[in-house]
């Protein structure tokens, strides 16, 4: 079964900084690109951040860009979301989602749990 | 950005009634268009991909169709399990962009 998981959201101050992780399974996870979408509470879905099978692609939502870093593991069937500088619109459910392609803009097969993300003081 | 713009935002439907969703792009995504669905309180769940082509495991009652700059996602005949939020998804380019969903509610 294709599945994966997400973990390492919680509670954080503005300004802090937050790792999140997504194991994956079912799958061979270095033959498709990976992306992180989230959801503000009680709103819709925002594509945050997506990365090629090798990491050699990578692109973010400007409402990201220069505080978050995407990077994956291949070897653990692994993804991560390194969010710094959070600020309180940053609160969310962030899921994670494989994709359909292994590069490029790609529609997302198969989503998470997700892992919710507050940011306040 | 590519804009999509879903009506109607929320849809009162009694069981077992045929169901057309819409989705319009800002410009052309050719058929680069998914359907995903979300139930309250669940993740998303890919329904439509391709703007037509059925995910796994999804049942006959969906259909998807459009090209270009509108599409539509139909549910033959809605049933309990179907009351949800439908959301519309591009990756014709980026940045990826989702319509602010349909909600559909019971009538």
């Amino acid at each position: 079964e294709v599945q994966v998981v997400e973990s390492g959201g919680g509670w954080v101050q503005p300004g802090r900084s937050l790792r999140l992780s997504c194991a994956a399974s079912g799958f061979t996870f270095g033959d498709y690109a990976m992306h992180w979408v989230r959801q503000a509470p009680g709103k819709g879905l925002e594509w945050v951040s997506s990365i090629s099978w090798n990491g050699g692609n990578i692109g973010f939502a400007d409402s990201v860009k220069g505080r978050f870093i995407i990077s994956r593991d291949n070897a653990r069937n692994s993804l991560f979301l390194q969010m710094n500088s959070l600020r309180t619109e940053d609160t969310a459910l962030y899921y994670c989602a494989k994709g359909g392609s292994f590069v490029g803009p790609s529609r997302f097969d198969c989503w998470g749990q997700g892992t919710l993300v507050t940011v306040s003081s | 950005e590519m804009v999509l713009t879903q009506s109607p935002a929320t849809l009162s439907v009694s069981p077992g009634e045929r169901v057309t969703l819409s989705c319009r792009a800002s410009q052309t995504v050719n058929n680069n268009l998914a359907w995903h669905q979300q139930k309250p309180g669940q993740a998303p769940r890919l329904l439509i991909y391709g703007a037509s082509t059925r995910a796994t495991d999804i049942p006959a009652r969906f259909s998807g169709s459009g090209s270009g700059t509108e599409f539509t996602l139909t549910i033959s005949s809605l049933q309990s399990e179907d009351f949800a939020v439908y959301y519309c998804q591009q990756y014709n380019n980026w940045p990826l962009t989702f319509g602010g969903g349909t909600k559909v509610e019971i009538k």
